[in-house]
């Protein structure tokens, strides 16, 4: 049982450039989510998914895109990525009934 | 808009030491709350859940308290060693199933 596999755990990027975040859970979670945290802000939830084919926006989700095809996958899209995204990015997952969340370790992401 | 702050930022004691980490949340609106533990570069570790109906919650030298009428939720630790160095982090669990986060609290255990 691995839980929540997130890759890659670092990458640099260059101003503009895009990329995928891949997120992967195997213990049929309906609910996923994507955070990013950064210094003196804590965890900001960026967007989430109650189920296959639902997403929905949470605090700060400018400049990203997600989208659920399987339960199993939750990826996050950086379309043209800007210094300000330099951060590190956890994806979670839980049931819907609330029952707690299991996290990715992260992957840590610089934007130059 | 829901808030959640965690007392004190930052905290050192000597090992053997028994302490309490706060958490306060200003709506008691919420269904569930999760502690985490965070070790540097690291990810997240759930330590423990209270659920909305739950006054406690207890594992090992852990036990986490929840009063949701007042807001507040304290995490004590026992016997506190080095290896438990690290940021705690408190999350309550809203409507939606999100979990709005505390900024932390640093502990250090010197050996």
């Amino acid at each position: 049982n691995a839980g929540v596999t997130q890759t890659p755990k670092f990458q640099v990027l260059k101003t503009g450039q895009s990329m995928t975040l891949q997120c992967a859970q195997d213990m049929n979670h309906e609910y996923m989510s994507w955070y990013r945290q950064d210094p003196g802000m804590g965890l900001r939830l960026i967007h989430y998914s109650v189920g296959a084919g639902i997403t929905d926006q949470g605090e700060v989700p400018n400049g990203y895109n997600v989208s659920r095809s399987t339960t199993e996958d939750f990826p996050l899209r950086l379309l043209s990525a800007a210094p300000s995204q330099t951060s590190v990015y956890f994806c979670a997952s839980s049931y819907t009934d609330r029952r707690g969340y299991t996290f990715g370790s992260g992957t840590r992401l610089t934007v130059v | 808009k829901q808030e959640v702050t965690q007392i004190p930022a930052a905290l050192s004691v000597p090992e053997g030491e028994n302490l309490v980490l706060n958490c306060s949340f200003t709506d008691s609106a919420i269904y569930n709350l999760q502690w985490f533990r965070q070790d540097p570069g690291k990810g997240l570790t759930s330590l423990l859940l209270i659920q909305s109906s739950q006054r406690e919650q207890t594992s090992g030298r852990l036990n986490a308290s929840l009063d949701k009428s007042s807001g507040r939720s304290t995490l004590y630790i026992a016997a506190s060693q080095p290896g438990d160095s690290a940021t705690y982090l408190c999350a309550v669990i809203e409507y939606g199933n999100k979990l709005v986060f505390g900024a932390g609290t640093i502990l250090r255990v010197k050996s």
